[in-house]
């Protein structure tokens, strides 16, 4: 059965950092492109990134509200995707999913780890 | 950025009966492969959202055949053949053509 688990959510004041980790299970991870979409409490949902699988090319892409402060990254040996989030503002407080990607969207998703950003 | 208008916000239905959920695309999704990457996810309260529809009118695995997809270029709609109670929640329009984007939610309730 797939599994996505994440973790690392929490309180974090406006400026800091916190990283998020998704454990993955039940599919091959290494093959899969890999996605972090959120939700703020009574919002609709946003993508944050994605990155992709390394058989094509391993890159990753963002969206333009957290580009150059949020990093994607993954570890295929621990079948785990990762979201650093620096430079965090209050507007990035949310539930964020790990999410695989196929047939262009996001197909499997986490049960969702709650970040709160807020002095 | 592609911008996806759902509509309507809100949808009261009646049980039994059929229900329907238009999304516009601020441009064109039909990809350089020939492919139009148009996803419809539901979000009942408390859960995490699920994919219904992927590539326009393609059923995910375990969709009840009551949903169906429909639409090109860039008007799309989700329809519910029947309701049932277990539809009850916010549905979204994704997509995948551009980067990925959401559209802002329809809320499908019992009237």
């Amino acid at each position: 059965e797939m599994q996505l688990v994440e973790s690392g959510g929490g309180l974090v004041k406006p400026g800091g950092s916190l990283r998020l980790s998704c454990a993955a299970s039940g599919f091959t991870f290494s093959n899969a492109w890999m996605s972090w979409v959120r939700q703020a409490s009574g919002k609709g949902l946003e993508w944050v990134g994605r990155i992709k699988r390394k058989i094509d090319g391993g890159t990753t892409d963002y969206a333009a509200p957290v580009k150059g402060r949020f990093t994607i990254s993954r570890d295929d040996s621990k079948n785990t995707l990762y979201l650093q989030m620096n430079s965090l503002k209050t507007e990035d407080t949310a539930v964020y999913y790990c999410v695989t990607e196929s047939n262009g969207g996001p197909d499997y998703w986490g049960q969702g780890t709650l970040v709160t950003v807020s002095s | 950025d592609v911008v996806m208008t759902q509509s309507p916000l809100s949808l009261p239905v009646t049980l039994g009966q059929p229900a329907s959920i238009s999304c516009r695309s601020s441009q064109s999704l039909v990809y350089s492969d020939g492919n139009t990457y148009l996803n419809w996810f539901q979000q009942r309260p408390g859960q995490s959202p699920r994919r219904l529809i992927y590539k326009v009118s393609n059923r995910d695995s375990g969709v009840p055949d009551r949903f169906s997809g429909s639409g090109s270029g860039t008007d799309f709609t989700l329809k519910i053949s029947r309701v049932e109670a277990e539809d009850v929640g916010v549905y979204y329009c994704m997509q995948g053509t551009h980067w990925l984007t959401f559209g802002g939610g329809t809320k499908v309730e019992i009237k």
